[in-house]
């Protein structure tokens, strides 16, 4: 029972590089999100999405780029990696309107 | 502007005591609220959750209390466990347009339950 699962756990980078980070749910859930925690500043919404082949931008969207193909799976990518952009990544999955979200165990990303 | 505060940024209690941590939200069109847990090196999970038609929601060891009129929740875990020790993370759920989809989450209350 798998539930979210993103890969890779760890990464580095150096400034300007690319990257994508893979969120997979086997739980059918229609709304997918992508979250960055920062040391002080809590859990804050980059991009999510309410159904295959939607995307919508969150609270925190520059830099990234998201895309949800299909169903199971959204996508995070970094065009150009700035080191503002070194966080945990955490992807999560829901499916009700009621908030209730799974969430995976976290992308840990430096970019140097 | 933060919608959902969370002003204690760390709280230590015994063990077999009461833990509190407090929310404070500024936005009145939450409809939703809920209280997610988080392990170092893992994700948050779930934890409990109350509508703003309630004032209270139990699940075990584990109380929300909602005061809409002062936007404000707490978070009541009686009796407190080592096992507790954890970020706590509040969050909340608009009820319009593209808000009902997203949470809005504070900035988290690190809990010590010494032993």
């Amino acid at each position: 029972n798998a539930g979210v699962t993103q890969t890779p756990k760890f990464r580095v980078l150096k400034t300007g590089q690319s990257m994508t980070l893979l969120c997979a749910q086997d739980m059918n859930h229609e709304y997918m999100y992508w979250y960055r925690q920062d040391p002080g500043m809590g859990l804050r919404l980059i991009h999510y999405s309410v159904g295959e082949g939607t995307t919508a931008k969150g609270e925190v969207p520059d830099g990234y780029n998201v895309s949800r193909l299909k169903k199971q799976n959204f996508l995070l990518g970094l065009e150009s990696a700035a080191p503002s952009q070194t966080s945990v990544y955490f992807c999560a999955s829901g499916g009700t309107g009621y908030g209730k979200l799974f969430f995976g165990s976290g992308t840990q990303l430096s970019v140097l | 502007d933060q919608q959902v505060k969370q002003n204690s940024p760390s709280l230590s209690v015994q063990e077999g005591r009461i833990s509190i941590l407090n929310c404070d939200y500024t936005n009145s069109m939450f409809d939703y609220f809920l209280w997610y847990k988080k392990y170092p090196a893992e994700g948050p999970t779930f934890l409990i959750s109350i509508s703003s038609i309630k004032d209270k929601n139990e699940d075990g060891r584990f109380t929300v209390f909602l005061n809409k009129s002062a936007k404000h929740l707490s978070l009541h875990i009686v009796p407190s466990q080592p096992g507790d020790s954890a970020v706590y993370f509040c969050a909340a759920r608009g009820n319009s347009g593209g808000s009902n989809y997203k949470l809005t989450f504070g900035k988290g209350t690190l809990l010590t339950v010494n032993p």
